[in-house]
């Protein structure tokens, strides 16, 4: 069965702190893709990634940054974390990057910034 | 440049009854069409999608989309639902080629409450 795993559900950071969020795909996918989502504004597209070590500004990468080492793994990076980034980030990847890809998500991580 | 509207940010039914999610989109470009559901603490998956042919498209538990070029509209519709399918609806889009890549533009989300 397709899974894409955040490995944490629930975090709570400081403002200014460095804060890692990491997902791991186990479908052999090609690409990956951070979004964030917040209510009334939907999810919108931080970074993604079509192969290792390679990686696309999405719509809001301000403030963002992002790893991709090995093929399974996309990690978004906070560099210092600010209160306005306070909100659920939704790892996906999916095996075509052509326009009929399914995205395969993960159940998210809700990142409190205080 | 794509964008997507949700009318409606809350659509609260009672269950067995009829419903409707709005969505319409904006595009320079030919585009695919998705619905997207998202369970209380979960992740989204896919409901269904567009991607040519007959404009009616089913989907999973029981949900169809009808596709309306004419309109750029793209209408979830269930004919009686259940109170599991309380959850929060996105519609999404993508253009054809270009420099959407794997690029989806989703919608504000509306939250379906299936009442007893």
């Amino acid at each position: 069965d397709v899974k894409v795993t955040q490995s944490s559900r629930y975090l709570v950071k400081r403002t200014g702190e460095k804060v890692f969020l990491e997902c791991v795909q186990d479908m052999d996918h090609e690409n990956m893709f951070w979004y964030r989502q917040d209510p009334g504004l939907g999810l919108r597209l931080i970074y993604f990634s079509y192969d290792v070590k390679m990686k696309e500004k999405g719509d809001i990468p301000e403030g963002y940054s992002v790893s991709r080492e090995k093929k399974e793994r996309f990690s978004l990076i906070l560099e210092s974390a600010s209160t306005n980034q306070t909100s659920m980030y939704l790892c996906a990847s999916s095996l075509y990057l052509g326009n009929t890809g399914e995205l395969f998500f993960g159940e998210g991580s809700r990142l409190t910034v205080l | 440049a794509q964008s997507v509207t949700q009318l409606d940010s809350q659509v609260p039914v009672f269950e067995e009854a009829p419903v409707e999610l709005r969505c319409n989109y904006s595009s320079s470009v030919s585009v695919y069409l998705f619905w997207y559901v998202q369970y209380p603490n979960q992740g989204l998956q896919l409901l269904l999608k567009y991607l040519s042919g007959s404009t009616l498209v089913k989907g999973i538990n029981g949900f169809e989309a009808e596709f309306n070029k004419s309109q750029t509209s793209f209408h979830l519709r269930k004919p009686s639902v259940h109170i599991s399918d309380t959850a929060e609806y996105f519609c999404a889009v993508r253009g054809f080629g270009g420099t959407s890549y794997g690029k989806l533009t989703f919608g504000q989300g509306t939250i379906l409450t299936v009442h007893p």
